[in-house]
């Protein structure tokens, strides 16, 4: 069975500056697709970004990108120029190809300080 | 908002009742998930159905229930309720074939008292 693992339950950064969070998983398939979602106080589970394993190039969205190691099954979440509103739980998500079903890690919770 | 809508938002009840959790999945997606979010936990997997068919199954309570209406709304049903059942409720929605991630929906928090 896949899982997900989030070995940092809570990580801090300084306004302004860069943080990585870490995600590694376990599987046997060789193409998936791999998501990072923010969850803010308010609750709402937000998709930040996404790769598809067969695309060897680091997906990237504007602040927020991905350092993606597939032969380490390494997944880690890099976020530049920290800013206040990027303070949440921050939670890895696996997708096999062959199903729909998303597979959690437990989080990590982001504080930003100014 | 996301486009899908779950009702109510706050739920609290006594244990040993039953309640029904609501979802409209996103105009255009056939396929409505439901996850349970125990407190400052991860987020585990109940079920999902497919344009009104179950698809596939995860760690769901045999007290728990879930169908998926020709409207493709969805509702979640919860029996017997226990303390260790408060917990937040999302349901999310994707489209068939599409590898993006879902949408989610804004929870139902429930309590039980």
């Amino acid at each position: 069975a896949q899982t997900v693992t989030q070995s940092q339950p809570e990580m801090s950064v300084q306004e302004a500056e860069t943080v990585t969070l870490s995600c590694t998983y376990d599987t046997s398939e060789s193409d998936y697709y791999l998501f990072w979602y923010k969850q803010p106080p308010s609750r709402q589970m937000i998709l930040v970004i996404r790769q598809e394993a067969y695309k060897q190039q680091n997906a990237t969205e504007n602040r927020f990108s991905v350092n993606f190691q597939k032969a380490a099954k390494s997944f880690s979440l890099k976020i530049s120029d920290s800013q206040l509103g990027d303070a949440a739980m921050y939670f890895c998500a696996y997708r096999g190809s062959n199903t729909d079903k998303l597979i959690f890690g437990t989080g990590t919770r982001l504080q930003v300080f100014p | 908002d996301s486009g899908v809508t779950q009702t109510p938002k706050h739920l609290i009840t006594a244990t040993g009742q039953r309640v029904t959790l609501r979802c409209s999945p996103r105009s255009g997606d056939l396929s409505v998930y439901w996850y349970q979010q125990s407190l400052d936990q991860g987020l585990q997997f109940l079920i999902q159905y497919y344009n009104g068919e179950e698809r596939a199954k995860g760690n769901i309570l045999e007290r728990f229930s879930a169908q998926q209406f020709p409207d493709l709304h969805s509702e979640l049903n919860l029996s017997s309720l226990e303390l260790g059942d408060s917990a937040l409720y999302f349901c999310a929605s994707n489209r068939q074939g599409a590898w993006g991630g879902y949408t989610f929906g804004s929870g139902t928090r429930l309590t039980v008292v």
